[in-house]
């Protein structure tokens, strides 16, 4: 399996902060990573796939980059709804592995 | 609209069986890979199982944790997808989602539904 490491697990931030998670994959995975969303009862929601692309509908101050082995998601200007659990996911194979999560918490 | 729904998920002894259902709706299911996840205090997000298009031939997957004791199905004149669960495990409790999924010129199509608990436990 290629294992996704996150970090970090936990993260304080503001309104308005610019907020980075990373994540690594133990192997090349080219650009198959999407970024999701989760929310205290309800399912994951992509945000970004294939390490850049914007889902339609998700708001522009949200952004990914990497490739390989390097992950980055970005939220430019953290906005009160965007205090969630946010996971990576890999999809270079059938066998999708996802990061451990990344809380982002009110400061 | 687009419409997953799982059913299906109960209390159950270890070493019992159960099974889940999911009703799509909203898109054309058969051109759809359809999958399951699960959601657990230990382990996290993980995928499970995923049963591929009509059009990839129907091929299935699994999860090396539940190999040989899950079964995935897809009935595509009902838009329903099942996952058969025999000799349930404490370890298998969790959420368990229903993913309808494709990746078709550059968009990546991904409907969740809500979750399904299943609880494995004397």
């Amino acid at each position: 399996d290629i294992q996704m490491t996150q970090s970090p697990f936990t993260l304080s931030a503001s309104v308005g902060d610019r907020v980075t998670i990373t994540c690594r994959a133990s192997q090349n995975i080219h650009t198959w990573l999407a970024w999701y969303q989760q929310k205290p009862g309800k399912a994951p929601k992509v945000l970004i796939h294939k390490a850049t692309s914007l889902q339609n509908g998700v708001p522009s101050r949200f952004s990914g980059s990497g490739s390989g082995t390097e992950f980055t998601l970005t939220i430019s200007s953290l906005q009160p709804d965007d205090f969630a659990t946010y996971y990576c996911l890999q999809y270079n194979t059938y066998y999708r592995t996802f990061g451990q999560g990344t809380k982002v918490e009110i400061k | 609209e687009v419409q997953l729904v799982e059913s299906g998920g109960a209390l159950v002894q270890p070493g019992r069986s159960l099974r889940l259902s999911c009703a799509a709706s909203g898109f054309s299911f058969g051109d759809y890979a359809m999958s399951w996840f699960r959601q657990t205090p230990g382990r996290g997000l993980e995928w499970v199982s995923l049963i591929r298009s009509v059009s990839a031939g129907e091929t299935t997957e699994y999860a090396a944790s539940v190999k040989g004791r899950f079964t995935i199905s897809r009935d595509n004149s009902r838009s329903i997808a099942h996952l058969q669960m025999s000799s349930l495990k404490i370890e298998d409790t969790g959420v368990y989602y229903c993913v309808g999924g494709r990746i078709v010129a550059g968009t990546f199509e991904d409907y969740w539904g809500p979750g399904t608990l299943v609880t494995v436990s004397t």
